[in-house]
C-alpha cells in the first residue's frame, strides 16, 4: 500500500506557464514534506521542504502548498521552464530527525518551448 | 565544493554473489542515507547512518546491510544477490538539519543477471 502517491505519471507544460504536481498521502503521523526533482543518470536534487506547521513555502519560482486536513500538497512551479523538464518526486517522513522518507513514484513533467 | 560520490557507478553481478557499494559525502555531512529506486517501486529507503550509528532502517531483509566510517563515507553491501536486487542505488547526505533537505549522489546502477 503506497503511503505516498503522485497519480499523475506525467504532466506537459507549455513554457511560461504554470506546472502544477500533485502528491497525496496516507499516513497521518507525516508531518515532514520534500520535493526533489531528477533528470536522468542524476542523482535527485532538493527543491523545496515543507514542515506541517506552515501551508505554504515559497522560493523563487517554486511553491509548495499543504493542506493538512486533505493529506494533499502540490508543487507549483511560475513561470515553467524547458530546463525544468524532469521527473518529481514528493517526500514525506514522520520520524523526528527527519530521515526514513517516504518518496512517491514521481510525475515525469515535460515543459513545451 | 565536490558532491556526493558513489562508486561505482555501473555493476553487473551474478545471483548469489554478493556486493559493496560505497558512497562518500559531502565535507562536513554526518548523515549518510542509502535508497533503492526501481521502476516498479520509485525510491525506497534502505537505512540511515549517522556518526557510524544505524540511526534507521526500512523494510528491507537482513541481506542488506551497511556501515558508516570515522571520516562518515558509507558502504551498502548486498550478499545472496537475487534478480530483483537490481536496481539504482543512491546515497543521500545531510547536515543534519531539515531546512537543508538531502543531497543526491549519482546512484550505483546495479544489474544482477
Amino acid at each position: 500500500d503506497q503511503q505516498v502517491k503522485q497519480n499523475s505519471p506525467s504532466l506537459s507544460v507549455q513554457e511560461g506557464r504554470i506546472s502544477i504536481l500533485n502528491c497525496d498521502y496516507t499516513n497521518s503521523m507525516f508531518d515532514y514534506f520534500l520535493w526533489y526533482k531528477k533528470y536522468p543518470a542524476e542523482g535527485p536534487t532538493f527543491l523545496i521542504s515543507i514542515s506541517s506547521i506552515k501551508d505554504k513555502n515559497e522560493d523563487g519560482r517554486f511553491t509548495v502548498f499543504l493542506n493538512k486536513s486533505a493529506k494533499h500538497l502540490s508543487l507549483h512551479i511560475v513561470p515553467s521552464q524547458p530546463g525544468d523538464s524532469a521527473v518529481y518526486f514528493c517526500a514525506a517522513s514522520a520520524d523526528s530527525y527527519g530521515q526514513n522518507f517516504v518518496f512517491g513514484p514521481g510525475t515525469r513533467l515535460s515543459v513545451l518551448p | 565544493k565536490a558532491g556526493v560520490t558513489q562508486t561505482p557507478r555501473y555493476l553487473i553481478k551474478t545471483r548469489g554473489q554478493q556486493v559493496t557499494l560505497s558512497c562518500s559525502p559531502i565535507s562536513g555531512h554526518r548523515s549518510v542515507s542509502w535508497y533503492q529506486q526501481t521502476p516498479g517501486q520509485g525510491l525506497q529507503f534502505l537505512f540511515e547512518y549517522f556518526s557510524e550509528t544505524q540511526r534507521n532502517k526500512g523494510n528491507f531483509p537482513g541481506r542488506f546491510s551497511g556501515r558508516q566510517f570515522s571520516n562518515s563515507r558509507s558502504e551498502m553491501n548486498v550478499s545472496t544477490l537475487e534478480l530483483g536486487d537490481s536496481a539504482l542505488y543512491l546515497c543521500a547526505t545531510s547536515m543534519g538539519g531539515l531546512n537543508y533537505g538531502y543531497t543526491f549522489g549519482s546512484g550505483t546502477r546495479l544489474t544482477v543477471v
